[in-house]
């Protein structure tokens, strides 16, 4: 089982759609979590970092459930400018640092 | 202000050769990272470095190593390089401890390994 796993997609919506992404890691001492946001062959970019209160970034929407040990992200009104990968990380230091990069979920928003 | 810059931006190098790939942030931070990222697998860590001085080993370190000399500069080294090397290398850095924070990325280093 990967550590961290996400959607597998793509995920091909209409301009305007709600779309989510989960992402679920195994080692419940998992102590930070991001969304990060990856265009075609450029890097890596925050989308937002993920709070067990949960947060909301405009249309961006993140939740974390630690007893499920649970990430999602949900996009609101989306734009074709929202097409990208979508990247969940979990970071957590247990001796030694790590951070677990999901193999992301492609994105493509159409009109 | 740069960010955080890697050179070159892309290379093909022999197998067996050596190849030290750059990577300078200008943000003062504490954390710097390397990952590679493969079709399918995502990123991966390589090596991180917490602060000046201290280096540690992430998910796949052989055939790799790092130096932290000064805050700025992580460069990444193969000694030898194999095909199995092939992959799009990114460096990151981060203020605070390592994975606690944002990481910045840098635009990459595409590597081909013949």
């Amino acid at each position: 089982r990967k550590e961290v796993e996400q959607d597998p997609g793509p995920f091909n919506v209409p301009e305007g759609a709600t779309v989510a992404f989960n992402c679920t890691y195994s080692n419940s001492a998992s102590q930070s979590f991001f969304w990060y946001r990856q265009d075609c062959r450029k890097e890596p970019k925050l989308l937002m970092s993920v709070y067990s209160s949960g947060n909301e970034d405009g249309r961006f929407t993140a939740q974390l459930n630690r007893a499920s040990q649970y990430i999602s992200l949900l996009i609101r009104d989306s734009k074709l400018s929202d097409s990208a990968t979508y990247l969940c990380v979990v970071g957590l230091n247990t001796g030694g640092f790590k951070t677990i990069f999901g193999a992301g979920t492609r994105l493509f928003v159409k009109a | 202000i740069a960010g955080i810059t890697q050179a070159p931006t892309s290379q093909i190098l022999a197998a067996g050769r050596r190849m030290t790939l750059r990577c300078t942030q200008d943000m003062r931070h504490n954390a710097m990272y390397w990952y590679r990222q493969d079709l399918g697998l995502g990123l991966r860590l390589i090596h991180y470095s917490n602060t000046a001085g201290t280096t540690g080993k992430g998910e796949v370190p052989d055939g790799y190593s790092v130096s932290r000399a000064n805050t700025d500069d992580f460069p990444l080294t193969l000694a030898s390089a194999v095909p199995s090397q092939t992959s799009v290398y990114f460096c990151a850095s981060s203020s605070g401890l390592a994975g606690s924070n944002e990481q910045f990325f840098g635009p990459g280093t595409r590597l081909t390994v013949l």
